[in-house]
C-alpha cells in the first residue's frame, strides 16, 4: 500500500533534549512538508522540500532542522532551541503542484 | 501575507441536513483549492480539490469555487454523525505551498 508513515506516534522528551521525528513516503512524491498543529490552531509550515538535497524554511523554522538525503525520507529534528516544542507534528507529501497527503502525525510532549 | 479565513464554528446541523462550510482567501492569484477533514486527534484527510470556477461534486460532497469573490465552499448533503469533524480549507498559488485556514468544527446531531 502506498502512503506516508510517521514514527513514533507518541514521543515524550525532557526539556533540553533534541529529538528526531521520522517521515517516510512510498508515493514517489517529489515534495515533502512538515507542519505543526497546536490546539485550536491551523497548520503552520515548518520546513518543506521540493527536491532531494534541497529544503526551504517555512513560517516557523526556528528551533527545527531537516534533511532530505533520499526522496522517500524527510526527518525533522526538534532542537533544544525550540521554545515550545509540545505539539502535534504532521508530515505531508505531494506530487509537485497537486494536493498534499498527510501522515498519521507524531504527538510530541516535552516536560 | 496570504490569508485563508474560516468561521471556527461549531456549525451544528441535524442528521440528514445540508452542511455548508465557507472559506475566503486573500491571494487573488490562487489557483488550487482543497478541503480536508480532520477528526479529533487524527491527521487531515483530503476530501475534495477544485481548480476552476463552478461546482465539483463527489458523492455527498460538493465544492464550489468563485474566484471573482475569492470564495470557496463545501456542501455536505445528507449529513451523518460520522461527518462530525473539523474541516480545513487550503489554498495555493504560484508557490504551490498551500495556506491553511484554522478550520470549521462541524457537529451533526442525531
Amino acid at each position: 500500500d502506498g502512503g506516508i508513515t510517521q514514527s513514533p506516534k507518541y514521543l515524550f522528551r525532557k526539556e533540553g533534549q533534541n529529538v528526531t521525528l521520522s517521515c517516510e513516503q512510498n508515493l514517489n512524491h517529489d515534495a515533502m512538508y512538515w507542519y505543526r498543529q497546536d490546539p485550536g490552531q491551523g497548520l503552520r509550515l515548518i520546513y518543506y522540500s521540493q527536491i532531494v538535497n534541497d529544503f526551504q524554511k517555512g513560517d516557523i523554522a526556528e528551533g527545527y532542522s531537516v534533511s532530505r538525503e533520499k526522496k522517500e525520507s524527510f526527518p525533522l529534528t526538534v532542537t533544544s532551541a525550540q521554545k515550545n516544542p509540545t505539539a502535534f507534528y504532521l508530515c505531508a507529501s505531494s506530487a509537485s503542484v497537486y494536493e498534499q497527503y498527510f501522515g498519521p502525525g507524531t504527538r510530541l510532549t516535552v516536560t | 501575507q496570504k490569508e485563508v479565513e474560516q468561521n471556527s464554528g461549531p456549525l451544528s446541523v441535524p442528521e440528514g441536513a445540508i452542511a455548508s462550510l465557507n472559506c475566503t482567501y486573500s491571494d487573488r492569484v490562487s489557483q488550487s483549492f482543497f478541503w480536508y477533514r480532520q477528526y479529533s486527534g487524527k491527521s487531515p484527510e483530503l476530501i475534495m480539490s477544485i481548480y476552476s470556477n463552478g461546482d465539483k461534486e463527489d458523492g455527498r460532497f460538493t465544492a464550489q469555487l468563485n474566484k471573482a469573490s475569492q470564495y470557496v465552499s463545501l456542501l455536505i448533503r445528507d449529513s451523518q454523525p460520522s461527518d462530525s469533524a473539523t474541516y480545513l480549507c487550503a489554498v495555493s498559488g504560484g508557490s504551490y505551498i498551500p495556506t491553511f485556514g484554522r478550520g470549521t468544527s462541524l457537529i451533526v446531531h442525531p
